[in-house]
């Protein structure tokens, strides 16, 4: 069984340009979550979809932004890239995304800005 | 706010020499915690669920336990492949009964060596 996937692995932008990362969740699941890992603030939820629909979103601002296709298939968007946006961008899938069920996660997309 | 405290940060063990991890959380209502391990370049790997206090897990190496206030990962004679960061998270319970999303802390660091 596949697993989650997230693509490009690595990305290198410019302040001010916009990035698209994507995250195809592993089959039959339904809900996939985005997440910010940095060495120092660790892993920050940033938003949750399900059926299409974003279910929980955390504190970031809104240069931040994700879709969910009807296949389960998400995007994230970052608009005005900043330099503080290097960091290890994460997707994680689950069946449904509540009753305690486990998220699986990709190996992310390294995006580093310049 | 849903809070969630790992210690120690870093755990350098002999191989062989058993130990064990904490995780403490803070939360109005627990639908789970996770365990997660993750290797340097990917992205966390899902270990185990516990659901509630007593509750106990097992695989391999390692065991994870929980109270009501905290868990516990023991890793019983530990080798060099176990070395990895370990994750700890927890899913709260909204008072809509709607979940919340994935807190995390901010890991333990262990280093196992030969």
């Amino acid at each position: 069984k596949a697993g989650v996937t997230q693509t490009p692995r690595y990305l290198i932008k410019t302040r001010g340009q916009q990035v698209t990362l994507s995250c195809s969740p592993i089959s039959g699941h339904r809900s996939v979550s985005w997440y910010q890992q940095t060495p120092g603030q660790g892993l920050q939820f940033l938003f949750e979809y399900f059926s299409e629909t974003q279910r929980n979103k955390g504190n970031f601002p809104g240069r931040f932004s994700g879709r969910q296709f009807s296949n389960s298939r998400s995007e994230m968007n970052v608009s005005t890239l900043e330099l503080g946006d290097s960091a290890l961008y994460l997707c994680a899938s689950s069946l449904e995304g509540y009753k305690g069920q486990p998220q699986h996660f990709g190996d992310g997309t390294r995006l580093s800005i310049l | 706010e849903d809070q969630v405290t790992q210690s120690p940060e870093a755990l350098r063990l002999q191989e062989g020499e058993s130990s064990s991890l904490n995780c403490s959380y803070t939360v109005s209502g627990l639908r789970g915690l996770f365990w997660y391990r993750q290797d340097p370049g990917k992205g966390p790997e899902f270990l185990f669920t516990l659901y509630s206090a007593g509750e106990e897990k097992e695989k391999e190496r390692l065991k994870a336990t929980l109270t009501k206030k905290e868990s516990f990962l023991h890793i019983t004679a530990p080798k060099p492949e176990d070395s990895a960061t370990y994750l700890c998270a927890v899913q709260a319970v909204r008072s809509s009964g709607s979940a919340r999303q994935l807190t995390f802390g901010s890991g333990t660091q262990l280093t196992v060596l030969p």
